[in-house]
């Protein structure tokens, strides 16, 4: 059983171009984490949402966690091929004390 | 300040062998993690330590798994014997608020079993 699902699995798209990622769970998260890996690389943070509503800005990359803290979305702006990478979403589903990761969404933004 | 140092970056090794993977988590970080990441199933909690002491193992697969923390500056994951279907990339993170905190990975230790 997948505890967080993201979509899309995989996204292509030119530079330039907006996009948004998705992350959904049916069970409330206490907190949630986005973060990026490049090839060859781990896992690096990007952004911690705790509240429903909440909405953070890092530059072109806009991140919303939902009211009811069951999903998340990442939403790029006039993405750039340094965007390209696997974008993951952690949660502490449940109140469990330590963070699930969700499939991911790889992306590729071609110049 | 130095990073999650993982060691070693690369391990080819045939079933049956012992594998022996090493981290050292970043200074005063309390919390180290053990993942494991393959494209079927993602990046997967096998076990996290707490003042050195384990927390949650129960993402261990099996009885070959087994992790140590000696002291505060080292890690290590073992598997004995190794078998192929244990070829993944083995990440280890540190974190100064637990499982639910930032998690600094290293840059992990690709292993493959043939």
């Amino acid at each position: 059983t997948q505890l967080l699902e993201q979509s899309p699995q995989f996204l292509s798209i030119q530079e330039g171009e907006n996009l948004t990622v998705y992350c959904n769970s049916s069970s409330v998260f206490s907190s949630l984490q986005w973060y990026r890996q490049e090839p060859g690389e781990g896992p690096v943070l990007l952004v911690t949402v705790v509240t429903g509503g909440e909405v953070k800005k890092l530059k072109r990359l806009t991140f919303q966690f939902g009211d009811a803290r069951k999903d998340s979305s990442l939403h790029i702006t006039a993405a750039q091929p340094g965007d390209t990478g696997l974008y993951l979403c952690a949660g502490d589903v449940g109140g469990a004390g330590k963070s699930t990761f969700g499939d991911g969404t790889t992306l590729t933004v071609k110049p | 300040d130095a990073g999650v140092i993982q060691s070693p970056r690369h391990e080819v090794t045939e079933m049956g062998q012992e594998v022996t993977l090493r981290c050292k988590p970043i200074s005063g970080h309390d919390y180290l993690f053990w993942y494991r990441q393959t494209m079927m199933r993602g990046l997967e909690l096998l076990i996290y330590f707490n003042n050195n002491v384990p927390i949650d193992d129960s993402g261990m697969p099996e009885d070959r798994f087994s992790a140590k923390m000696p002291n505060a500056s080292f890690s290590t994951l073992k598997i004995q014997p190794s078998e192929p279907r244990d070829s993944a990339v083995y990440f280890c993170a540190s974190s100064l608020t637990g499982g639910t905190g930032e998690l600094f990975f290293g840059e992990g230790s690709r292993l493959t079993v043939l």
